[in-house]
């Protein structure tokens, strides 16, 4: 069975840093591209980044391309998404997502992080 | 705003059939045949219910099905069970250097 474990929100002030992880099982995760999908609450799903199975490509939504990098350490099974100089919009559930060809196939329940003075 | 339109909400009675449509441009739905849609109940992680347009994943009943016509994709759901209230999100792939771009989701409210 297939589960992803988000963990590492919390609150931060703006401009402030913060890494959240997702704890793989029950898949070979490194044969997997994965991917980090963020939802604002009330709001509708953002895609945010995707990463190859390998960690040599990665690809960033426009909103956060600079601030975020996505990472993965395929020995550990877990995918990380270090977050630097948050802005106020992007308070959001981070939710990871294995993804399998063009379909985000199975999802965590995400990490919120709350970013506030 | 979210780059692809969805209702905001629909609802019907149990038995019924409703259909959400989602749309956007030539860039994305129109440009590719890679549409999914994800149902999430409250508090949970989204479940992908219909992939590459009108595709079933193993699991999901058959009252569930996929279209696209032009600029815009539809989930139609047919025989409305209480369970299938929840939110509803289209989503499609977009080439780069925008690759993915969801709706702002439907909340189907089961009368």
């Amino acid at each position: 069975e297939v589960q992803l474990l988000e963990s590492g929100g919390g609150l931060v002030q703006p401009g402030g840093s913060l890494r959240v992880s997702c704890a793989a099982s029950g898949f070979t995760f490194s044969s997997y591209a994965m991917s980090w999908v963020r939802q604002a609450p009330g709001k509708g799903l953002e895609w945010v980044s995707t990463i190859s199975g390998s960690g040599g490509n990665t690809y960033y939504a426009d909103s956060v391309k600079g601030r975020f990098t996505i990472s993965r350490d395929n020995s550990k099974n877990t995918l990380y998404l270090q977050m630097n100089n948050l802005r106020a919009e992007d308070t959001a559930v981070y939710h990871c997502a294995k993804r399998e060809d063009k379909i985000f196939a199975y999802w965590g329940q995400g990490s919120l992080v709350t970013v506030s003075s | 705003q979210s780059a692809l339109t969805q209702p905001r909400s629909v609802s019907g009675s149990p038995g019924q059939s409703v259909t959400i449509s989602c749309t956007g441009t030539s860039s994305d739905v129109g440009g590719y045949n890679y549409v999914s849609w994800y149902q999430q109940h409250p508090g949970k992680a989204p479940k992908v219910m219909i992939y590459d347009v009108s595709k079933r994943p193993s699991g999901v009943p058959d009252r569930f099905s996929g279209s696209k016509s032009g600029n815009t994709a539809s989930l139609t759901i047919s025989g409305l069970q209480a369970e299938d209230e929840a939110g509803y999100y289209c989503c499609s792939y977009a080439g780069s250097p925008t690759f993915w771009v969801f709706g702002g989701g439907t909340k189907l409210t089961v009368l």
